[in-house]
């Protein structure tokens, strides 16, 4: 179990730029989140999969936002015209199935730092 | 809708004193409710959840949490503070739909930022 991975840990960039970051979840883990974490605040859930079906998108993945998991595996989420409001923690979790799903306990990444210049 | 309020965005407390970080929740069902915390650069770890069981958590590192219904609140305790229990500490609760294949969304506070001085 090497845990969730991120990547890139921190990513600078302008304005009107694509930007897109990438999630190894734990590999016996088929659900995974995507959260987002500005200063100050909590986590704030982006999108989830189960395998490489997406079935839930917040309102706040504007269409701007676009997440993949294509293989079931690892997963990406790319920012297309970056803006300054997108600079933030963007979280990635991964949890294993279980017949109680509110108890599953999610496994999060490191992060990837987003600033957007 | 579930929501979650923590009070105290900053709480400093001296090395070996008691350690209370508030979470008052709100829930249209019985809630399942998580502690993570927080250290710099890092992920969050879960320290432990209430899941219906018994309304005394312990977690790891020495803290626990108790469940009261009737306050609708999960506090976060820990009887002495140590220097590495400086973090930030997020109580979440649990949106997970109640079908077949749900998934754990979960809503998190806004934090807690914990100092501990000597």
């Amino acid at each position: 179990d090497t845990g969730v991975s991120q990547d890139p840990r921190h990513k600078i960039t302008k304005r009107g730029q694509n930007v897109t970051f990438r999630c190894d979840p734990i590999s016996e883990h088929n659900r995974l989140y995507w959260y987002r974490q500005t200063l100050g605040q909590g986590p704030e859930f982006l999108t989830y999969f189960q395998n490489e079906a997406q079935l839930e998108k917040s309102r706040l993945l504007s269409d701007r936002f676009s997440a993949e998991r294509p293989k079931g595996s690892f997963s990406t989420l790319e920012i297309q015209r970056t803006e300054q409001g997108d600079s933030a923690m963007y979280l990635c979790a991964s949890s294993h199935p279980g017949p109680d799903s509110g108890a599953n306990v999610l496994t999060f990444g490191a992060g990837s730092r987003l600033t957007v210049l | 809708a579930q929501s979650v309020t923590q009070l105290g965005s900053h709480v400093s407390v001296s090395e070996g004193a008691l350690v209370l970080l508030r979470c008052n929740y709100s829930s249209s069902v019985p809630p399942y409710l998580f502690w993570y915390v927080q250290y710099p650069n890092q992920g969050l770890q879960l320290l432990l959840k209430y899941t219906s069981a018994a309304t005394l958590v312990k977690g790891i590192n020495g803290f626990e949490a108790e469940f009261k219904k009737s306050e609708t609140s999960f506090h976060l305790t820990k009887p002495s503070a140590h220097m590495s229990d400086a973090a930030e500490y997020f109580c979440a609760v649990s949106a997970a739909r109640v079908y077949s294949g749900g998934y754990n969304k979960l809503i998190f506070g806004a934090g807690t930022r914990l100092a501990v001085h000597p």
